[in-house]
C-alpha cells in the first residue's frame, strides 16, 4: 500500500506478557517516529529513527520499551513484561526526511494495545 | 523537550458557529504544524507554519503562527459537523522529533 502500515490493529495481552509491534513505513521515508496515545490524550514521543544516524531514544519510558530499525525501512516496537499502564494506542509515524519545514508526518492507524 | 500547551481541552459547539483553539509555548520553534485526527485512525496534517506572524487560510480554517514564534492559533469559521476531530499543535527543530501537545477536542453538533 501508499501509506503507513502498523499491525497488529489490535493487541490484547496479559500483564507480563511481551509484545511486538510493527510498523512498515512509506517507501523512500528516511525518517520514523513512534508515539503512544494513552485514551483522549494527545500524543507522546517514544523514540525518532532518522537513516543511519544513532536513534533518539529519550521518550521511551522505561528499560522494558524498545525499538529497531532495519535499515530506513521495517520498524518494531517491542515491549517486555507489560504492565496495565502500558495499555494505549501505539502509532507510528514516517517522513521524508529530518527537515520537519518540509517534511510532514504520515501516520498509520496505529496499534491497540490493551493489557489485562 | 520544548512543551506545548494546547487550550481549551474541549470545545462543544453548534454548527454554524466560530471558534479559536490555541497553542503555546515558551520556546521557539522553527515550525509549528496542525493535525487533525479522527476517532480510530492516526494523524493527518492540516498545514506547516514557518514564519513569524504567517497566516495560512485553508478553506474555512484560518491559521496563524505568533511573531515571536512561540505559539499559534486555529480559528474556524462557520464550524461543521464533519470539523469534529482532535486537534493537535506539534512544533519542533530541523534534526529533532516532533513534539505534540495534548489536543483540543472539538464537536460540533447539527
Amino acid at each position: 500500500g501508499a501509506g503507513v502500515s502498523q499491525s497488529p490493529s489490535n493487541k490484547v495481552t496479559e500483564k507480563g506478557k511481551d509484545v511486538e509491534l510493527r510498523c512498515d513505513p512509506i517507501s523512500g521515508h528516511t525518517a520514523l517516529y513512534w508515539y503512544r496515545q494513552r485514551l483522549g490524550q494527545g500524543l507522546e514521543f517514544l523514540i525518532y529513527f532518522q537513516g543511519n544516524s544513532a536513534p533518539d531514544k529519550s521518550g521511551l519510558p522505561s528499560d522494558r520499551f524498545s525499538a529497531e530499525r532495519t535499515g530506513e525501512s521495517v520498524s518494531t516496537l517491542t515491549i517486555q513484561r507489560t504492565q496495565q499502564e502500558d495499555s494505549a494506542v501505539y502509532l507510528c509515524a514516517s517522513s521524508p526526511g529530518a527537515r520537519i519545514m518540509t517534511g510532514e508526518l504520515f501516520f498509520g492507524e496505529g496499534s491497540r494495545l490493551t493489557v489485562l | 523537550t520544548q512543551l506545548l500547551e494546547q487550550s481549551p481541552q474541549f470545545l462543544s459547539i453548534q454548527e454554524g458557529e466560530n471558534l479559536t483553539v490555541y497553542c503555546n509555548s515558551s520556546s521557539v520553534f522553527s515550525s509549528l504544524q496542525w493535525y487533525r485526527q479522527e476517532p480510530g485512525e492516526g494523524p493527518v496534517l492540516l498545514v506547516t507554519v514557518v514564519t513569524g506572524g504567517e497566516v495560512k487560510k485553508l478553506k474555512r480554517l484560518t491559521f496563524q503562527f505568533g511573531d515571536a514564534r512561540k505559539d499559534s492559533s486555529l480559528h474556524i469559521t462557520a464550524a461543521q459537523p464533519g470539523d469534529t476531530g482532535l486537534y493537535l499543535c506539534a512544533g519542533g527543530e530541523s534534526g529533532y522529533a516532533l513534539n505534540f501537545g495534548k489536543g483540543t477536542s472539538l464537536l460540533v453538533t447539527p
